[in-house]
């Protein structure tokens, strides 16, 4: 079985931009959590998706927001990109709400 | 939210045994997870504990105590391999069973 995917896997935008990244999870898999993950803060959790539905979201800025689709891929917006937002974005998708994650490979974004 | 504390370094030689502890504090405890990472590259899963006790999984162990709030992860016959950074991870039903993980332990192995 293929594992997570996420696209792409690197990015350098500047400040003011805005930013999609993308997530197949493992086939069968209907939740999508994503992480964001610096050096400072360690893996901090953004929102998780569940049957298109947002079931959680983390203590991020509403510039941040996410979708899931039917196929259960997942797609995560960043609108007016900060410095700050330099990070390695994971996605991790398990088979329930109660199952284990599995993360994708990750997208490592640079802001400038 | 939880309040989950795990060394930040270790140290050990290859062919040795390391144990990685991690405490936790939550509510409604649903299962602890552990997880490694190598320096840039995504989180793997490793092991995961709801009850007390100890799961083996060929050199890597891991323990849980609920009463305690207290875990730890134990790896065998270190290899140079198992240089990484192990995350834990606690569950929290009370918390819309999210996943909150630990800054994670930086394990360095030397030969």
């Amino acid at each position: 079985k293929a594992g997570v995917t996420q696209t792409p896997r690197y990015l350098i935008k500047t400040r003011g931009q805005q930013v999609t990244l993308s997530c197949s999870p493992i086939s069968g898999h209907r939740s999508v959590s994503w992480y964001q993950q610096t050096p400072g803060q360690g893996l901090q959790f953004l929102f998780e998706y569940f049957s298109e539905t947002q079931r959680n979201k983390g203590n991020f800025p509403g510039r941040f927001s996410g979708r899931q689709f039917s196929n259960s891929r997942s797609e995560m917006n960043v609108s007016t990109l900060e410095l700050g937002d330099s990070a390695l974005y994971l996605c991790a998708s398990s088979s329930g709400l109660e199952e284990t994650q599995y993360f994708g490979p990750g997208t490592r974004l640079l802001v400038l | 939210g939880q309040n989950i504390d795990q060394p930040t370094e270790m140290t050990a030689t290859e062919g040795a045994i390391v144990q990685i502890n991690c405490t936790y504090q939550t509510s409604g405890f649903n299962g602890l997870f552990w997880y490694q990472q190598h320096a840039g590259e995504a989180p793997t899963f490793l092991s995961y504990n709801v009850l007390d006790g100890l799961e083996e999984k060929g050199r890597f162990s891991s323990f849980l105590s609920r009463s305690k709030g207290y875990s730890y992860l134990l790896l065998k016959e270190l290899q140079m391999k198992d240089s990484a950074s192990y995350l834990c991870a606690v569950r929290d039903r009370t918390n819309d069973y999210k996943l909150s993980f630990g800054a994670g332990t930086t394990v360095t192995v030397r030969a």
